[in-house]
């Protein structure tokens, strides 16, 4: 099956420092990408669209200033915490469709002190 | 918007029990997925239904996609502490990069 391998599985930062979020597809290209967020035993929440060469889509509700996305390549998009503070904290997960199913990076578990 | 309404949010059951969560969107579906997370783990891909009345099997677990495409419905037989996590229902209205609506999911505990 495709692999999407996200980078890091967790991270701890202090309020007001930026985080960036890598994911990457191993062996097979997206021309998009999806962002979520998941608070503990809640559903995924889509925050965002992630195009490759283009602006991302942002879903209603999401700061696209806060929650910078670039989807520079193929294989990579990226997303950025900036300024962050511990409401931010949250489990992110990435995922891409090369096929109709999706399959989901391992998620990244970001805590803000 | 879609909107994809699961139930129930919480199901214990003992060990051997059966066990289901059915899912209904506002709007009919192209098709429906289903995921199952393990408990600090991402979600993995389980099925598509795609056709009106689909019945799909795996093992233990019948999936199942209404006539109208709006509701579906998971249904694991004698569950086994393995079957522990969170499962999630997708559905998706047009062909395409969309993303997937994903229902809130029921988590499924077990007890021995």
């Amino acid at each position: 099956g495709a692999v999407v391998s996200q980078h890091p599985s967790w991270v701890i930062c202090k309020s007001g420092t930026s985080v960036k979020i890598e994911c990457r597809s191993l062996d097979f290209q997206a021309t998009t990408m999806f962002w979520y967020r998941q608070f503990p035993k809640q559903s995924l929440m889509l925050m965002a669209t992630s195009n490759e060469g283009s602006k991302a889509t942002y879903e209603q509700g999401v700061e696209k200033d806060k929650f910078l996305i670039n989807h520079a390549s193929l294989t990579l998009s990226t997303l950025t915490v900036t300024s962050a503070h511990p409401e931010d904290s949250s489990f992110y997960i990435c995922s891409a469709r090369p096929r109709p199913e999706a399959f989901f990076g391992q998620g990244t578990r970001l805590t803000v002190v | 918007g879609q909107q994809v309404m699961q139930i129930p949010q919480y199901q214990h059951v003992q060990e051997g029990e059966d066990f289901t969560t059915y899912c209904n969107s506002s709007t009919t579906l192209s098709n429906i997925q289903w995921y199952k997370q393990r408990p600090g783990g991402h979600p993995v891909f389980l099925i598509q239904l795609v056709k009106s009345g689909e019945v799909k099997k795996q093992k233990r677990l019948t999936f199942q996609f209404g006539e109208a495409k709006k509701n579906s419905s998971l249904h694991i037989t004698a569950t086994q502490t393995t079957d522990v996590g969170t499962y999630f229902c997708a559905g998706e209205s047009g062909g395409g990069a969309d993303g997937l609506t994903f229902g809130k999911g029921t988590h499924l505990i077990i007890q021995p």
